[in-house]
């Protein structure tokens, strides 16, 4: 069982450049997620979906754009990418948005990406 | 704006001691709190999920206590072990309608052979 998937595990981007990260998952899951964890900043939500077509902005969105066609994937697009989103990127699944009240999280392994 | 803090920042122990580590978070109306736990270069991983109606989880040597009325949350790890060695974060989800999770920035145990 693959659980969450990201790709890809490292990446390296000039400024400006823009580039797609992808998350799967192969649990049927609802609700899927983008976090950037930021060394002293913590982890901090960019974008959520609650289902299939349906996405919202969390506290972080500017400079990226997701979309949900299909249950499995939520890729994050960073249209023009700048150095202050040098972070390490985590994607995150749960069986419904509602069990956001009693499932816990599933993280993917994360993609360290540096922007020069 | 709901706020998560962790403290201590770090934490280093001998093995074999029970230790506790700390979770305040600013607005009392969560549904439930989480704590995880985060290996180097990994992702998180789920350890306990507390409901706002509940008092405790337990799950082997990790006991999770939370008191809602104080913003206050613990995660007792009893008989450290090296391989407890991690990161641990607690995130709390607010009430009906969010779904958004708000992650402390952790605590950085070492447990020493």
């Amino acid at each position: 069982n693959a659980g969450v998937t990201q790709t890809p595990k490292f990446q390296v981007l000039k400024t400006g450049q823009s580039m797609t990260l992808q998350c799967a998952q192969d649990m049927n899951h609802e609700y899927m997620s983008w976090y950037r964890q930021d060394p002293g900043m913590g982890l901090r939500l960019i974008h959520y979906s609650v289902g299939a077509g349906i996405t919202d902005q969390g506290e972080v969105p500017n400079g990226y754009n997701v979309s949900r066609s299909t249950t499995e994937d939520f890729p994050l697009r960073l249209l023009s990418a700048a150095p202050s989103q040098t972070s390490v990127y985590f994607c995150a699944s749960s069986y419904s948005f509602r069990a956001l009240y009693n499932s816990p999280l599933h993280f993917g392994n994360g993609t360290r990406l540096t922007v020069t | 704006k709901q706020e998560v803090t962790q403290i201590p920042a770090a934490l280093s122990v001998p093995e074999g001691e029970n230790l506790v580590l700390n979770c305040s978070f600013t607005d009392s109306a969560i549904y439930n709190l989480q704590w995880f736990r985060q290996d180097p270069g990994k992702g998180l991983t789920s350890l306990l999920l507390i409901q706002s109606s509940q008092r405790e989880q337990t799950s082997g040597r990790l006991n999770a206590s939370l008191d809602k009325s104080s913003g206050r949350s613990t995660l007792y790890i009893a008989a450290s072990q090296p391989g407890d060695s991690a990161t641990y974060l607690c995130a709390v989800t607010l009430g009906a309608g969010s779904y958004q999770l708000t992650f402390g920035k952790g605590t950085k145990l070492s447990v020493i052979p």
